[in-house]
């Protein structure tokens, strides 16, 4: 079945040190997409990736990186500089093309820093 | 920059009635997309329903409907028959017309409970 993973499901992490979180995607979309989500926040955009080899910063980028070396994956490090990352972090990806795509979403990964 | 609000951060109805959604946007295009996703207990975010502007017709799946209305920007989900199974989280997002590099902007979402 064609869908977006993301692994782990929760992730635990020390105070001062980074952490890697995974987003694969078989459904052969261009652009994929990171998303935090905080109670009362919505939905915020941290980056965005429409090809492979290049990505761009959403609205809170700070504090985050990427790579998009492959098609169908879109790690998403949050690096100790990174003030407050205790949320819940989504992943989605969508088509190219100019018609007017949804975004597919994965299942979430639960950050906890202790 | 486009905003979207969703100003009633929750709502309830009873089981069998129908419940309508809020959402407000803010934008200078004339041409745009306006989606909204359902994020039940299990976070997996849904596909509900999505409006293009350009269509006058209000966009219908089953149960769910969706009151558009270009001039004042609001872009209201109406339930009809509510079940269990839809109590979640309700966003609404807006996207600009520009193929996949076109971003979400969702709003913070309404938490709808259903009352058996």
């Amino acid at each position: 079945d064609g869908g977006i993973t993301q692994s782990p499901k929760y992730l635990f992490r020390k105070e001062g040190q980074n952490v890697t979180l995974s987003c694969e995607q078989n459904l052969n979309h261009d652009a994929m997409y990171w998303y935090r989500q905080d109670p009362g926040q919505g939905l915020r955009l941290i980056y965005y990736s429409q090809i492979v080899n290049d990505f761009q910063k959403g609205d809170i980028a700070e504090g985050y990186s990427v790579s998009r070396e492959k098609k169908e994956s879109f790690p998403l490090t949050v690096t100790s500089a990174q003030k407050n990352p205790t949320a819940f972090y989504l992943c989605a990806s969508t088509e190219g093309g100019r018609t007017y795509n949804e975004q597919f979403f994965g299942p979430g990964t639960r950050l906890t820093v202790l | 920059a486009q905003t979207v609000t969703q100003s009633q951060p929750e709502m309830s109805v009873q089981e069998a009635e129908t419940v309508t959604l809020s959402c407000t946007y803010d934008t200078s295009e004339s041409d745009y997309y306006l989606f909204w996703y359902k994020q039940p207990p299990s976070r997996q975010m849904i596909l509900v329903i999505r409006q293009e502007a350009y269509k006058q017709q209000n966009a219908t799946e089953n149960r769910f409907s969706v009151n558009f209305q270009k001039a004042a920007k609001s872009f209201s989900l109406k339930i009809s028959d509510s079940q269990l199974g839809d109590a979640a989280m309700y966003f609404c997002a807006y996207r600009p017309p520009a193929g996949a590099n076109s971003k979400l902007t969702f709003g913070k979402g309404i938490t709808l409970s259903v009352r058996p």
